[in-house]
């Protein structure tokens, strides 16, 4: 199994500061994604990225950037969160080296936005 | 785009009965359709897909799926439910070749 660990797993922050969420792998997986979930709206997708220094925008990307300069990590961040970003944010890898396909998700990162 | 459509927010039943949480799909082409599972305080866990092939998927947990192209449908299924069925769970649908979109989930309760 794809080993993926997620950092922070919980975070406080306040309104109007930089966040950066971390996602790691320990498998060279070409595909990764970054998901947010929140009730009454399931898995939105936020960004996700097909290689190094490879990214694309996803259904809620207005707020956040990605960053992928080493096949393992992939970084989410939010320059100037808000109370609106507060959610669980997933991170997840596709096991198949030619697009999405059965994917593999971390733990999550709880993040709360005062 | 591609959208799944899930629109039970909550499912109720009886441990030992069947269950059916249902999804439905719009998608241009043929679709690829999956059903993960989410327990609590845990990350997403796939269950079962359907690429191409028999309407009927099995997959993890005794679970299965059948797809429906007339009536765009891919429910999930399962003969006797079990109460460490309860979980989340989520249907979606790949969009082009490189991202997944998901649907806004159904709650299954299964009731000793």
């Amino acid at each position: 199994d794809a080993g993926i660990t997620q950092s922070p797993r919980h975070k406080v922050t306040e309104t109007g500061t930089p966040v950066t969420l971390r996602c790691h792998q320990t498998e060279n997986h070409r595909y990764m994604y970054w998901y947010r979930q929140d009730p009454g709206h399931g898995l939105r997708l936020i960004h996700y990225s097909y290689g190094v220094k490879d990214t694309d925008k996803g259904e809620v990307s207005d707020g956040y950037s990605v960053s992928r300069s080493k096949t393992e990590d992939f970084l989410l961040t939010l320059e100037s969160a808000t109370s609106s970003q507060t959610s669980v944010y997933f991170c997840a890898i596709s096991e198949s080296e030619t697009g999405a396909n059965v994917l593999t998700f971390g733990a999550g990162s709880r993040l709360t936005v005062l | 785009a591609q959208s799944v459509a899930q629109p039970e927010d909550q499912v109720n039943v009886a441990e030992g009965n069947p269950l059916t949480v249902k999804c439905t799909y719009s998608v241009s082409g043929n679709p690829y359709l999956f059903w993960y599972v989410q327990y609590p305080n845990r990350g997403l866990q796939f269950l079962l897909k359907y690429i191409t092939g028999d309407n009927l998927v099995k997959g993890s947990y005794g679970f299965e799926a059948e797809f429906n192209k007339s009536q765009t449908s891919f429910h999930l299924k399962k003969p006797s439910a079990l109460v460490s069925d309860s979980a989340l769970y989520f249907c979606a649908v790949r969009e082009g070749a490189d991202k997944l979109i998901f649907g806004t989930g159904t709650r299954l309760q299964v009731f000793p």
